[in-house]
């Protein structure tokens, strides 16, 4: 299995509370994503890198913020968490190169905004 | 920019039945195509996938998938499922060219009887 931790696991979370979850990955590769889970939607984009301190956005980017000062870590941060941010986020990778770009994905964290 | 349709939301099959999941893509060139399975509580797993070559791709578990360009289809099937195939499936397409963002459909859920 590819080296993909997210933290935390589960979070509960008051509306308006600022909230940070953490990727960390082992396998050194260039891309990393931060998508979210819902029923019925799938999983949608929210963020992406493709380098330290390179992101771009995804298909749902209001109300998330990203970083990426190191080529391990990817940050998504909730500035003002809202009760339609619970969901399930997922964080994937991919290696470089114009050929591999299937994602490896971490284990998810559920976070609940009350 | 690509999209991918999973027409059946759910689907129940019996145990030893054959299973067929359907998955159709928009996409301008020759796309790469995937399929991920996601257990229950966990994140997504790669099943298979398909770059180029024969059309007909063989996976993990026991799964295969079949490109037709024609149909704009790459279809999931399985001879004879398990108990433990039972699980939401994604069928996911990318660029070819270098582009490192993958779009995901929304999924199905298979529910396999005894």
């Amino acid at each position: 299995d590819a080296g993909i931790t997210q933290s935390p696991r589960h979070k509960v979370t008051e509306t308006g509370t600022p909230v940070t979850l953490r990727c960390h990955q082992t396998e050194n590769h260039r891309y990393m994503y931060w998508y979210r889970q819902d029923p019925g939607h799938g999983l949608r984009l929210i963020h992406y890198s493709y380098g330290v301190k390179d992101t771009d956005k995804g298909e749902v980017s209001d109300g998330y913020s990203v970083s990426r000062s190191k080529t391990e870590d990817f940050l998504l941060t909730l500035e003002s968490a809202t009760s339609s941010q619970t969901s399930v986020y997922f964080c994937a990778i991919s290696g470089q190169g114009a050929v591999t770009n299937e994602q490896f994905f971490g284990p998810g964290t559920r976070l609940t905004v009350l | 920019a690509q999209s991918v349709t999973q027409p059946d939301i759910h689907i129940t099959v019996s145990e030893g039945a054959s299973l067929e999941l359907r998955c159709n893509y928009s996409y301008g060139a020759t796309p790469y195509l995937f399929w991920y399975v996601q257990s229950p509580g966990q994140g997504l797993q790669l099943l298979l996938k398909y770059f180029s070559g024969d059309t007909l791709v063989q996976g993990i578990k026991g799964f295969e998938a079949e490109f037709k360009r024609s149909q704009s289809s790459f279809n999931l099937r399985k001879p004879s499922v398990h108990w433990s195939d039972a699980a939401e499936y994604f069928c996911a397409v990318g660029a070819q060219g270098g582009s490192e963002k993958l779009v995901f459909g929304k999924g199905t859920k298979l529910t396999v009887n005894p």
